[in-house]
């Protein structure tokens, strides 16, 4: 079965600094990823998404991930936070026709 | 781009009544999902349906029922209100093929007292 495990349930930044936020995935065939925001009481927005081709994805907002099978990682980035950047993350791979969902990373941005 | 509309943003029920959920979607998507979100829980699937008239049960079906009677329009029954189902319900929706992502809506904050 394949599963996702987001590293650090909390991540707090500072406002301009490098956003880093950790999802390790397993599967038994070639992955599709997927990383959404939410922001509080709402739903879930989608970010970015990596099926096949170039391993470094761009997203929304200024966010990106590098999909990495050695290390069956797929981590998002961002070289400066923003104040609105503060919500929860969720990292996601599809299996048959579900998502199965990392469960979930809360990042902080301190002025 | 994608619509994904939940009937109600915030539901107050008591416990015991019959309450319906109602999610509708605008991109002829084949695939609908239920989830419930809770606190240290995460996203847990309750039911799908990969077509009109067809349902699966996600992880958590007990307590719930759906109904797919159209292609855009996908609903949640909770037969028999219970406090414990009390939580945020988010309706998603996508297309058949493995590659697409799913489209979520706003969400419906459900309070059963």
């Amino acid at each position: 079965a394949q599963s996702v495990t987001q590293l650090g349930s909390h991540v707090s930044v500072s406002e301009g600094a490098l956003v880093l936020l950790r999802c390790n995935y397993s599967s038994s065939v070639p992955p599709y990823l997927f990383w959404y925001v939410q922001y509080p009481n709402q739903g879930l927005q989608l970010l970015l998404k990596y099926t096949t081709g170039a391993t470094l994805v761009k997203g929304i907002n200024g966010f990106e991930a590098e999909f990495k099978k050695s290390e069956t990682s797929f981590h998002l980035t961002k070289p400066s936070a923003h104040m609105s950047d503060a919500a929860e993350y969720f990292c996601a791979v599809k299996d048959t026709g579900k998502l199965i969902f990392g469960q979930g990373t809360t990042l902080q941005v301190k002025p | 781009d994608v619509k994904v509309t939940q009937s109600s943003r915030y539901l107050v029920k008591r416990t015991g009544e019959k309450v319906f959920l109602e999610c509708v979607q605008d991109m002829d998507h084949e695939n609908m999902f239920w989830y419930r979100q809770d606190p240290g829980l995460g996203l847990r699937l309750i039911y799908f349906s990969y077509d009109v008239k067809m349902k699966e049960k996600g992880d958590i079906p007990e307590g719930y029922s759906v109904s797919r009677e159209k292609k855009e329009r996908f609903s949640l029954i909770l037969e028999s209100a219970s406090t414990n189902q009390t939580s945020m319900y988010l309706c998603a929706s996508s297309l058949h093929e493995r590659n697409q992502p799913q489209h979520f809506g706003d969400g419906t904050r459900l309070s059963i007292l």
